[in-house]
């Protein structure tokens, strides 16, 4: 069964450093989503790309974070410098985009950050 | 704006109990709401995928409903297992955009 890859899975780094997240969505997914989520919390919208293209971005912190799909399928999102409060669970996902209703979002295993 | 509720917060229950979660949005303006399950320090699994238009979705012991009027949705688990302890998120999506969550139910299946 298709899914989609997250790496790495843990990643530890001190304030100020940088760190990037990689994701591959299911093959053929136009549309991907990069989430966050803080312990004990619901996760909440980073990023939402359909092919290349940026569609909500609203509540990216755009001073530290940057988000890029160049060719429509794989994605890498970057923070720098990395705070103490962007200690999280990166979580990237994908769906078809059939637009009829039946999108149903598959998650990766997720990217557990933890700034010291 | 979107706001989605969960309660309750946390869940135990004894082996072979059923169970309901319930799942509250205050924007009854939805394309379809799922319900995922989350085990500790892992990504995500849909559960099940109510459209807007459907009234209720079931997969092996697993129903969801959906009351797109009132804003409610429930989760029953039948005859509940402890592999069935795990963190239970239900989402909205608005639209076609990106899914609002709760913040979770952490369910514990006692054996």
């Amino acid at each position: 069964e298709a899914e989609v890859a997250q790496s790495p899975r843990y990643k530890i780094t001190e304030k100020s450093q940088a760190v990037a997240f990689w994701c591959d969505p299911i093959s053929g997914h136009a549309t991907l989503y990069w989430y966050r989520q803080i312990l004990g919390q619901g996760p909440e919208l980073l990023v939402q790309f359909q092919d290349e293209s940026v569609v909500d971005d609203s509540q990216l912190p755009k001073d530290r974070f940057s988000a890029e799909r160049l060719k429509g399928v794989d994605s890498t999102l970057k923070i720098q410098p990395a705070e103490l409060g962007d200690s999280a669970m990166y979580l990237c996902a994908s769906s078809l985009h059939s637009g009829d209703g039946t999108d149903t979002q598959y998650f990766g295993p997720g990217t557990r950050l933890t700034v010291l | 704006k979107q706001e989605v509720t969960q309660i309750p917060a946390a869940l135990s229950v004894p082996e072979g109990e059923n169970l309901v979660l319930n799942c509250s949005f205050t924007d009854s303006a939805i394309y379809n709401l799922q319900w995922f399950r989350q085990d500790p320090g892992k990504g995500l699994t849909s559960l099940l995928l109510i459209q807007s238009s459907q009234r209720e979705q079931t997969s092996g012991r697993l129903n969801a409903s959906l009351d797109k009027s009132s804003g409610r949705s429930t989760l029953y688990i039948a005859a509940s297992q402890p592999g069935d302890s795990a963190t239970y998120l239900c989402a909205v999506n608005q639209a076609g955009t990106a899914l609002i969550f709760g913040k979770g139910t952490t369910l514990s299946v006692s054996s």
